[in-house]
């Protein structure tokens, strides 16, 4: 298994263009999430997917889009990126029907708006 | 939504010394996890600990659901041991994260 992979490792934007984050999982968790990690802090909920078709917000959904149209893929939309959405992406995956509930995280997307 | 507490925020360490490291939660959760991000930020999964004892090799967690805290042992530290240690906690669809403790393991 690969786990959870996420394209690309870097990028840098210009404010105002937009871009989307890719990040995929082979394990047939039903459940995703995308997360960005801030100098010096802990991850917050950006948004998450329970599920093919079902997606909801996280603590900071702001400036961000997401769709789940397979249990694989998660792609994560800036639609128009700003200075404040430098950060570091992380995509990750769960079961969320059975037993252990553990949450496996990817190598993360650094992504810096100028 | 919950809060999360971890302690010391950073902690430096000679080789072979041991550690605790400790997670306060403010309400009650059905799910813990530790988690090591290694100097390349990557997030390496420790343990998935909702309550009890684990221990894989040097490394042991307890967590104590009920008075709404969790701990991770380090022994014999070494300098690979280096990074920021999180503790994650979550019930249904929204894992908080503390905001970590940098430890440093010095040869």
């Amino acid at each position: 298994n690969a786990g959870v992979t996420q394209t690309p490792k870097f990028q840098v934007l210009k404010t105002g263009q937009s871009m989307t984050l890719q990040c995929a999982q082979d394990m047939n968790h039903e459940y995703m999430s995308w997360y960005r990690q801030d100098p010096g802090m802990g991850l917050r909920l950006i948004h998450y997917s329970v599920g093919a078709g079902i997606t909801d917000q996280g603590e900071v959904p702001n400036g961000y889009n997401v769709s789940r149209s397979t249990t694989e893929d998660f792609p994560l939309r800036l639609l128009s990126a700003a200075p404040s959405q430098t950060s570091v992406y992380f995509c990750a995956s769960r079961r969320s029907t059975e037993v252990p509930y553990e949450q496996y995280f990817g190598p993360g997307t650094r992504l810096t708006v100028t | 939504g919950i809060q999360v507490e971890q302690s010391p925020p950073d902690l430096i360490l000679q080789e072979g010394a041991n550690s605790t490291l400790r997670c306060n939660f403010s309400d009650s959760v059905n799910n813990l996890q530790w988690f090591h991000q290694n100097p390349w930020g990557q997030l390496i999964n420790l343990f998935y600990i909702p309550s009890g004892t684990k221990q894989n090799g040097r490394l042991s967690a307890t967590t104590v659901a009920t008075e709404r805290y969790s701990l991770l042992y380090i022994s014999s530290s070494q300098t690979t041991d280096s990074g920021v240690y999180f503790c994650a906690v979550y019930n249904n669809n929204d894992m908080r994260f503390g905001a970590g403790t940098r430890l440093t393991v010095k040869p």
